[in-house]
């Protein structure tokens, strides 16, 4: 399987703990992106990575949340002192930098805080 | 206003019927515009990238008005399987920096 990959696909923690995602894009993409999704809500965008850089940050990226591409291929997303507003689905999808930038999404992080 | 809006639906539609949505943006520097297509507790999938000049797939049609800055999609003759939620997704800036919006997603039902 070529598409994007993500793990783990289900997460529950409880309150107060640290979490971390991995997002392993497709191969010859450069760019990398987080979103979270909660229901009945759209993808929010959390940050954006070319190559190893992180070029943008969402304003919805507080203090706790740090994401990291230390060698421009995969990608984690760390949440620390986690609360239950973070409950959501973590999407990460990749994009080459030709073309119109098409995104292909991971089957996403599902994470529950108790 | 929201940077990308989207009326949530739902849109209950008989198979067979055409249905259109429309997405909203409010930046007029947006360059880039698609649609996904996401099915209950799934990823978003891509359905199509939507060009100044329009584009269609099949029975899929995407529009691009930048004077009025909206995309539109049209489904003509629905099948049940296309019942699921589509995003429209805006993006602003070219090359490294860029802005993605997603919006809050249309649901469509078709029903038998």
């Amino acid at each position: 399987d070529t598409g994007v990959s993500q793990d783990p696909r289900h997460k529950i923690t409880k309150r107060g703990q640290n979490v971390t995602f991995r997002c392993d894009p497709i191969s010859e993409h450069n760019r990398l992106y987080w979103y979270r999704q909660t229901l009945g809500q759209g993808p929010e965008f959390l940050t954006y990575f070319q190559n190893e850089a992180q070029l943008e940050k969402s304003r919805l990226l507080s203090d706790r949340f740090s994401a990291e591409r230390p060698k421009g291929s995969f990608s984690t997303l760390e949440i620390q002192r986690t609360e239950q507003g973070d409950s959501a689905m973590y999407l990460c999808a990749s994009s080459s930098r030709q073309g119109q930038e098409t995104q292909y999404f991971g089957p996403g992080t599902r994470l529950l805080v108790l | 206003r929201k940077e990308v809006e989207q009326d949530p639906g739902p849109f209950n539609v008989p198979e067979g019927a055409t249905v259109a949505f429309n997405c909203t943006y409010s930046n007029s520097a947006s360059q880039s515009f698609f649609w996904y297509r996401q099915d209950c507790r799934k990823e978003p999938k891509l359905l199509m990238s939507v060009y100044s000049s329009g584009n269609e797939d099949g029975r899929f049609t995407a529009q691009l008005n930048r004077a009025s800055q909206y995309i539109s999609l049209l489904i003509r003759d629905s099948k049940l399987s296309d019942s699921a939620t589509y995003l429209c997704v805006v993006i602003v800036g070219p090359g490294g920096y860029q802005k993605v919006t997603f919006g809050i997603g249309t649901k469509l039902q078709v029903i038998p």
